[in-house]
């Protein structure tokens, strides 16, 4: 079964240090997105892509995080500096387009800032 | 802004315990609702999802949810757990008239004792 790949799987930095978290989504899903999980809580969107367009980034603080999907296939998610309330887990997910509603996950990638 | 609220963050049960736990969201026009699991150490797994029709939705592994629209609930039910369904449970909502935005809840820790 197709899944959505993420990596790493865990990454520690030190403050003010520049991470990036890389994602594949699954085979022909046009839709990515981007999701923060704070240890407690649900998922909270911060990107979604439609093949290589931005399509809601309104969560997203774009003075330290950035996005691209420059194929519109695989997308990185970098956070330039990191801070300490930046650990989170960094979860991807992916959707078709003839079932845009159902999201498939990735494991995610789980960011501790020290 | 829509929200979703999950009541019970935590809840313990004894194996073949019969389980309910709720959703409630806040979106009065048409929505699409979901419930994902995940499992410890693994990734958030779609469990059921309702878009239309019969507001009671099977899902895996014995699941079942009802859509109550007067109430803005989507409850999540199984009939006799197993220690197998140990896992944190997630609520999550569409609003169709803002795209496939995904708004989860804040999650439902659940562990099933042997």
């Amino acid at each position: 079964e197709a899944e959505v790949a993420q990596s790493p799987r865990y990454k520690i930095t030190e403050k003010s240090q520049a991470v990036a978290f890389w994602c594949d989504p699954i085979s022909g899903h046009a839709t990515l997105y981007w999701y923060r999980q704070i240890l407690g809580q649900g998922p909270e969107l911060l990107v979604q892509f439609q093949d290589e367009s931005v399509v809601d980034d309104s969560q997203l603080p774009k003075d330290r995080f950035s996005a691209e999907r420059l194929k519109g296939v695989d997308s990185t998610l970098k956070i330039q500096p990191a801070e300490l309330g930046d650990s989170a887990m960094y979860l991807c997910a992916s959707s078709s387009r003839t079932s845009e509603e159902t999201q498939y996950f990735g494991p995610g990638t789980r960011l501790l800032v020290l | 802004a829509q929200s979703v609220s999950q009541h019970n963050h935590h809840v313990i049960l004894s194996e073949a315990a019969s389980l309910e736990l709720g959703c409630n969201y806040s979106y009065g026009g048409t929505v699409n609702l979901f419930w994902y699991v995940q499992y410890p150490g693994q990734h958030l797994q779609l469990l059921l999802k309702y878009f239309s029709g019969d507001p009671l939705v099977k899902g895996i592994k014995g699941f079942e949810a009802e859509f109550i629209k007067s109430k803005f609930s989507f409850n999540l039910r199984k009939p006799s757990v197993q220690w197998s369904d140990t896992a944190e449970y997630f609520c999550a909502v569409i609003n169709n008239n803002a795209g496939n935005m995904l708004t989860f809840g804040g999650g439902t820790r659940l562990m099933v004792k042997p």
